[in-house]
């Protein structure tokens, strides 16, 4: 149980493009999900987080313009990269948390290569 | 505000032997605690969590950590290294009922044969 899926889980794109990265909790409804970043040979950084049906509250110094999050369903969660640029190629993980328990199921994270 | 320190970003042990791999934290009330492992190009697999309780926590895989709270130390433990231990560790902080998690900056594990 507690499966979370990301879908791509490798995607190149241009620079000036917009990328969508998906989150779903497979097996159980997640009231809260998290998005991380992680760089090569370093650790994750939370990004934003978000709750169902709810905005995304982003952490500091992340652009909330540029990564736009939904929660639109208990299941789902997408990050959109918008205008992406070079410095954004990275390691894009989601977590997943159901209501009743403080534990956080990780996706498989998609790696994101701007060119 | 909490944080966590990993202590050694690299650790090399050879297969059979004690991997420990060291944690500390810094939080103002009581924290849960987490251990990850991330294998490469994948997302993290908790291996181990402590909430409240029994201070010796045992995870998943033959690991096992035990919470001292005089220390502030969360460190990791497995008796005998497997070559297939050989992966990123992460420790983690939680604390205040919110989910959101603090990592340590991780630790690489090597299992030389």
């Amino acid at each position: 149980g507690a499966v979370v899926s990301q879908h791509p889980s490798w995607v190149i794109c241009k620079s000036g493009t917009s990328v969508k990265i998906e989150c779903r909790s497979l097996d159980f409804q997640a009231t809260t999900m998290f998005w991380y970043r992680q760089f090569p040979k370093q650790s994750l950084m939370l990004m934003a987080t978000s709750n169902e049906g709810s905005k995304a509250t982003y952490e500091q110094g992340v652009e909330k313009d540029k990564f736009l999050i939904n929660h639109a369903s208990l299941t789902l969660s997408t990050l959109t990269v918008t205008s992406a640029h070079p410095e954004d190629s990275s390691f894009y993980i989601c977590s997943a948390a159901p209501a009743t328990s403080r534990e956080q199921y990780f996706g498989p994270g998609t790696r994101l290569t701007v060119t | 505000a909490q944080s966590v320190t990993q202590l050694g970003s690299h650790v090399s042990v050879s297969e059979g032997a004690l991997v420990l791999l060291r944690c500390n934290y810094s939080s103002s009330v009581p924290p849960y605690l987490f251990w990850y492992v991330q294998y490469p190009n994948q997302g993290l697999q908790l291996l181990l969590k402590y909430t409240t309780g029994a201070t010796l926590v045992k995870g998943i895989n033959g690991f096992e950590a035990e919470f001292k709270k005089s220390e502030t130390s969360f460190h990791l433990t497995k008796p005998s290294a497997h070559m297939s231990d050989a992966a990123e560790y992460f420790c983690a902080v939680s604390v205040g009922g919110n989910e959101k998690l603090t990592f340590g900056t991780g630790t690489r594990l090597t299992i030389i044969p």
